[in-house]
């Protein structure tokens, strides 16, 4: 079982929709999760951060997290075609041997189209 | 403010040749740092990680080392490339001892094994 799961999509939505970007993780013990944006032949960027439960929000970007349920996902709203990346969901299982290393889903594409 | 440095941006090298990629850190002491391979199409992979001078974790075997011989350095290393090995190099740094804040990612090396 991987530890971190996305649809790999890809993901299409049409110009100024909400895109809803999913992710589920395998270890309860996980307790900082975070959204990188990665855009084609580029390094990934830190866009959200999250660590308790409920919804956090900035600007265009909703992460929301449910530990109970294991899965945290991110919401854009009014997206742009500049939205359009592989967005990558990554976990943190503090303490233990772990040195603060995070578990990345291998991501998702998403494509707004105009 | 940290910033993270990562050359060179686009190499090609010919099977059976060494390889050394550099990343090094500012503004900070101590980082985690990490080197991560992404292949075309595919998730980031953990090759390496470090928490201190000297010290090397390795998470994947292969035919890639890395040192780290400065505190705020970081080299990947090899000595005879297969073609296997071409792919996205990615370094990134983190807080040290947890990852409650993420990594920051330098800008990458793309790798063509030829």
């Amino acid at each position: 079982q991987k530890e971190v799961e996305q649809n790999s999509g890809p993901l299409s939505v049409p110009e100024g929709a909400i895109a809803s970007l999913n992710c589920t993780y395998s270890d309860r013990g996980s307790q900082s999760f975070f959204w990188y944006r990665q855009y084609s032949g580029k390094s990934p960027e830190l866009i959200m951060s999250i660590y308790s439960n409920g919804d956090k929000e900035d600007g265009r970007f909703t992460a929301q997290l449910n530990k109970a349920s294991q899965y945290v996902s991110l919401l854009i709203r009014d997206s742009q075609p500049s939205d359009s990346a592989t967005y990558l969901c990554a976990v943190n299982i503090e303490g233990g041997t772990s040195y603060g290393k995070l578990t990345f889903g291998q991501g998702t594409i998403l494509t707004v189209h105009p | 403010s940290q910033t993270i440095h990562q050359w060179p941006a686009t190499l090609v090298q010919p099977v059976g040749s060494p390889l050394s990629l550099e990343c090094t850190v500012e503004g900070t002491s101590n980082p985690n740092l990490y080197w991560y391979r992404q292949a075309a199409g595919r998730g980031l992979q953990l090759l390496f990680y470090s928490v201190g001078i000297g010290q090397i974790s390795s998470e994947v075997p292969q035919n890639l080392s890395a040192s780290r011989p400065q505190d705020r350095q970081f080299i990947l290393s090899s000595k005879k490339l297969l073609l296997s090995d071409s792919g996205f190099y990615l370094c990134a740094w983190s807080v040290p001892w947890t990852g409650s804040y993420g990594y920051t990612f330098g800008s990458g090396t793309r790798l063509t094994v030829v």
